[in-house]
């Protein structure tokens, strides 16, 4: 069966610094692999999605994500957190590349100034 | 409207009361979902309709059931619900088969069992 595991509910970054949030998989297929994030007080919206075209995919909001088969990672990155970024991120995997993703727990994402 | 709408926003019941869920989209797609969301689990999925077709239910308890009388519209009917069943529900949809795994979420539905 898919999963997913994301490493760390909670992250803190300093305005302007670095964003990684951690997401590694399970899965016995080539996996399509996603990151959603959820605002407070809204449902999740797609930021990025890899379906074996090229490894490193860029979203919305200056985010993107590598896929890296030998590490069986997706991590979600951005070069400069921004106030606005605050949020709950989900990585998920599409369970045998249909519509039913199955989602991690979570990462929680606070920006200090 | 677009998107995908959900309502009420807020629900608090009784253990022995009645209650529905709707959610509505308006983009055109074939799927819609339910997911019920609790603090610190993954997203779970609940069931999934397409083309007014239920195709997954995810070992839910026949308390809720859910209804699509077209391919616009879900509802989630509720009825002597548990504490426990507590949680944000979420609705999504997506195109079906087109853009696997690109799903549309509501906002949701929050829901609190006395």
């Amino acid at each position: 069966a898919q999963s997913v595991t994301q490493l760390g509910s909670h992250v803190s970054v300093s305005e302007g610094a670095l964003v990684l949030l951690r997401c590694n998989y399970s899965s016995s297929v080539p996996p399509y692999l996603f990151w959603y994030v959820q605002y407070p007080n809204q449902g999740l919206q797609l930021l990025l999605k890899y379906t074996s075209a090229a490894t490193l995919v860029k979203g919305i909001n200056g985010f993107e994500a590598e896929f890296k088969k030998s590490e069986t990672s997706f991590h979600l990155t951005k070069p400069s957190a921004h106030m606005s970024d605050a949020a709950e991120y989900f990585c998920a995997v599409s369970e045998d590349n249909t519509d039913k993703l199955i989602f991690g727990t979570g990462t929680r994402l606070q920006v200090f100034p | 409207e677009t998107g995908v709408t959900q309502t009420p926003r807020h629900l608090v019941m009784g253990m022995t009361n009645k209650k529905s869920l709707k959610c509505e989209q308006h983009l055109g797609h074939n799927a819609m979902y339910w997911y019920k969301q609790s603090a610190k689990k993954p997203l779970e999925l609940m069931f999934v309709y397409n083309f007014k077709e239920q195709t997954e239910n995810n070992s839910v308890p026949s308390r809720f059931s859910p209804e699509c009388p077209n391919s616009s519209h879900l509802f989630l009917h509720l009825h002597t619900l548990q504490p426990e069943d507590s949680a944000l529900y979420l609705c999504a949809s997506s195109p079906s088969g087109e853009s696997a795994g690109e799903l549309f979420f509501g906002e949701g539905s929050r829901l609190t069992v006395l």
